[in-house]
C-alpha cells in the first residue's frame, strides 16, 4: 500500500496568515493527489484534484503542487471559515489511501 | 447537481451484518464514474473501503475485502455496501461518495452526509 504522510500535524495560524501543508506519498503517484477539507460532524469537501487543479467552486485562494512524491496545499490568507481538517488522498494505486490530516487551528 | 444520501441501521451487534445503501439523485449511476465507500472512526482519519463501477467491476480495500461486498443497482440509482462479522472496531461514520472522472482524473468530487454506525451488543 502506498502511504500519505502529511506534516503537519496539526498547526496554529491567524486570519490573514499563508499556510502550507505537505503531503509525501511512500513511492511515486504522479500527479493523483487530491485534496479535501473536513469540518467537525461534516463529510469532507473536495478541493484539488490531479494535484493542483480546482474544483468547481473551490476559491483561488486554495492552491496544489507538486508531483511524484512530494505535494503542498496553500491556503494564500487564512479566514474564519478555513480552520478545519485537511487530507490528502491518491489515486493513482489501489487501494486508495489517505493521508493522516492537519488539524488548522486559531492561534 | 449530484447528491448521495446513505441509510442503514445505526446499531449492529457484534458478528453481525452492517448493510447501507446509498440512494444517489440528480446524476445517471449508469454513467463515467465509480461508487464508493469511506468510513471513519472516531476521532480518526479515512480510510478507504472499496469502489464499484457502473459495469459492476469492484475494488476493495485488501484490508477488509474478506468481509465487503458492495453492489450496484443502476436502474433505481442506489448502491449498497455489506460488511459482514463486524466488531466494534468497525464503529465509524459511514459515507457514500462518487468517484466522478476529469481528464482521467478519477477522485471523491461528491460525497454523502455520513452516517454513523455503532457496533455493539
Amino acid at each position: 500500500d502506498i502511504q500519505m504522510t502529511q506534516s503537519p500535524s496539526s498547526l496554529s495560524a491567524s486570519v490573514g496568515d499563508r499556510v502550507t501543508i505537505t503531503c509525501r506519498a511512500s513511492q511515486g503517484i504522479s500527479n493523483y493527489l487530491a485534496w479535501f477539507q473536513q469540518k467537525p460532524g461534516k463529510a469532507p469537501k473536495s478541493l484539488i484534484y490531479a494535484a493542483s487543479s480546482l474544483q468547481s467552486g473551490v476559491p483561488s485562494k486554495f492552491s496544489g503542487s507538486g508531483s511524484g512524491t512530494d505535494f503542498t496545499l496553500t491556503i494564500s490568507s487564512l479566514q474564519p471559515e478555513d480552520f478545519a481538517t485537511y487530507y490528502c488522498q491518491q489515486y493513482n494505486f489501489y487501494p486508495l489511501t489517505f493521508g493522516g490530516g492537519t488539524k488548522v487551528e486559531i492561534k | 447537481q449530484v447528491q448521495l444520501q446513505e441509510s442503514g441501521p445505526g446499531l449492529v451487534k457484534p458478528s453481525e451484518t452492517l448493510t447501507l445503501t446509498c440512494a444517489v439523485s440528480g446524476y445517471s449511476m449508469s454513467s463515467d464514474s465509480y461508487w464508493s465507500w469511506i468510513r471513519q472512526p472516531p476521532g480518526k482519519g479515512l480510510e478507504w473501503i472499496g469502489s464499484i463501477y457502473h459495469s459492476g467491476s469492484t475494488y476493495y480495500n485488501p484490508s477488509l475485502k474478506s468481509r465487503v461486498t458492495i453492489s450496484v443497482d443502476t436502474s433505481n440509482n442506489h448502491f449498497s455496501l455489506k460488511l459482514s462479522s463486524v466488531t466494534a472496531a468497525d464503529t465509524a461514520v459511514y459515507y457514500c461518495a462518487r468517484r466522478g472522472g476529469y481528464e482521467g482524473h478519477y477522485f471523491f468530487d461528491y460525497w454523502g452526509q455520513g452516517t454513523q454506525v455503532t457496533v455493539s451488543s
